[in-house]
């Protein structure tokens, strides 16, 4: 199957420790992307990238960050430096330079 | 004020209604608008693309209007399973850009 896959569903960390969330896709897309949405919010534009070793800073990058090494993967970590990061995280792809964006199952993170 | 606006509502209809969303959006370099469907704790789903000529997927219609900078979408003859949030986006310099959603509840 195709698709996009997210893990895990759901996280739970303390304050203050770092946390990666997983974000793969076999649909041979070029872009991938990070976004986090809060509570009866719309989706807000962490990081992206375009291509492989390439990436981009959203608007709220500020506490997180991203590696690019394969083109299937695009890893995001929650830093201790993300001032609220309980939230759930949705990671997303498009083939290059279209505008359909197709969505994983998220991560809803809850930091304790 | 947010690049692309919608009514939170929820807009609460009987089984069998139309009911109409809008949104309006404040980058005029916007190339193409979709709307997503995302239900409860779920991720945004692709429901439609809207296009400046209109379009029509079932009871399911779509239309732009780049004058007024507005979108809608107008769902005829409401199923429960209709209920979700409908999220409005706008795509410009390669980016999508998501209003806040509309949530809708159909009653029985």
């Amino acid at each position: 199957d195709g698709g996009i896959t997210q893990s895990p569903k759901y996280l739970f960390r303390k304050e203050g420790q770092n946390v990666t969330l997983s974000c793969e896709q076999n649909l041979n897309h070029d872009a991938m992307y990070w976004y986090r949405q809060d509570p009866g919010q719309g989706l807000r534009l962490i990081y992206y990238s375009q291509i492989v070793n390439d990436f981009q800073k959203g608007d709220i990058a500020e506490g997180y960050s991203v590696s690019r090494e394969k083109k299937e993967s695009f890893p995001l970590t929650v830093t201790s430096a993300q001032k609220n990061p309980t939230a759930f995280y949705l990671c997303a792809s498009s083939s290059s330079g279209a505008d359909t964006q197709y969505f994983g199952p998220g991560t809803r993170l809850t930091v304790l | 004020r947010k690049e692309v606006e919608q009514d939170p509502g929820p807009f609460n209809v009987p089984e069998g209604a139309t009911v109409a969303f809008n949104c309006t959006y404040s980058n005029s370099a916007s190339q193409s608008f979709f709307w997503y469907r995302q239900d409860c704790r779920k991720e945004p789903k692709l429901l439609m693309s809207v296009y400046s000529s209109g379009n029509e997927d079932g009871r399911f219609t779509a239309q732009l209007n780049r004058a007024s900078q507005y979108i809608s979408l107008l769902i005829r003859d409401s199923k429960l399973s209709d209920s979700a949030t409908y999220l409005c986006v706008g795509f410009a310099g390669n980016m999508l850009t998501f209003g806040g959603g509309t949530r809708l509840m159909v009653k029985p």
